[in-house]
């Protein structure tokens, strides 16, 4: 069945440091892709998405790539913020939404 | 602009203990979804209801009943507490899966954290 695997955390960064999350999936067809991010005490809410090979979904200065041919939708941010940590999940949606185990994200100042 | 509304956010309760899990949601979703979320396992869908009176299993159902009586709500009930389900408990929902309306995006209410000693 269809699946994602996120890096696991939790990822330490300094305050300014550029972010990679990375994110691969295994799906039949051509799902979406979403990144999701909850921050402390607070629910799921979307982040980007990309609905199609090639697309880019851009918030906040976080960006995705869809690349079919790497299976993969990998989380960047050029420069991060205090305000940033958070934890995020990556997700696809075939005919059913799948989330991968969330990775943790803390910046120092 | 409530979106989903999720009661209570906390509880605590004994082993073997029952308890009802409220959810609301004001978008006229056609579906409604109950996850729960663990250290090191992110997100587990629980059940799911695709419209009222259609209910269906999830990954992880076993001691959790739902139903679906009306488009906004969507209880979670736990017939009998138990320690492994000590949990962060979501409800999400969403136009259907399938539809045009539909781009796979799903609405979070804020969370119930569920203690059973």
């Amino acid at each position: 069945g269809d699946s994602v695997t996120q890096m696991e955390g939790p990822v330490t960064l300094s305050e300014e440091a550029f972010l990679t999350i990375n994110c691969t999936y295994t799906a039949t067809g051509y799902p979406s892709l979403f990144w999701y991010v909850q921050y402390p005490g607070e629910g799921l809410q979307l982040l980007l998405k990309a609905t199609k090979a090639d697309d880019k979904g851009s918030n906040k200065g976080f960006e995705a790539t869809y690349r079919k041919e790497t299976t993969s939708f990998h989380l960047e941010k050029g420069s991060v913020q205090v305000s940033d940590s958070a934890v995020y999940f990556c997700a696809l949606y075939g005919n059913k939404l799948v989330f991968g185990a969330g990775t943790i994200l803390r910046v120092k100042s | 602009n409530a979106g989903v509304t999720q009661t209570p956010k906390f509880q605590v309760l004994k082993t073997g203990q029952s308890m009802t899990l409220q959810c609301a949601q004001d978008m006229n979703h056609e579906y409604m979804s109950w996850y729960r979320q663990d250290p090191g396992m992110g997100l587990r869908l629980i059940h799911y209801s695709v419209g009222a009176g259609i209910t269906d299993q999830g990954e992880v159902p076993n001691g959790y009943n739902v139903s679906r009586s009306t488009t906004e709500d969507f209880p979670l009930r736990l017939l009998s507490a138990a320690p492994s389900q000590t949990s962060v408990y979501f409800c999400a929902s969403s136009y259907l899966p399938g539809g045009t309306d539909n781009t796979g995006e799903l609405f979070f209410g804020e969370g119930s954290r569920l203690t059973v000693l």
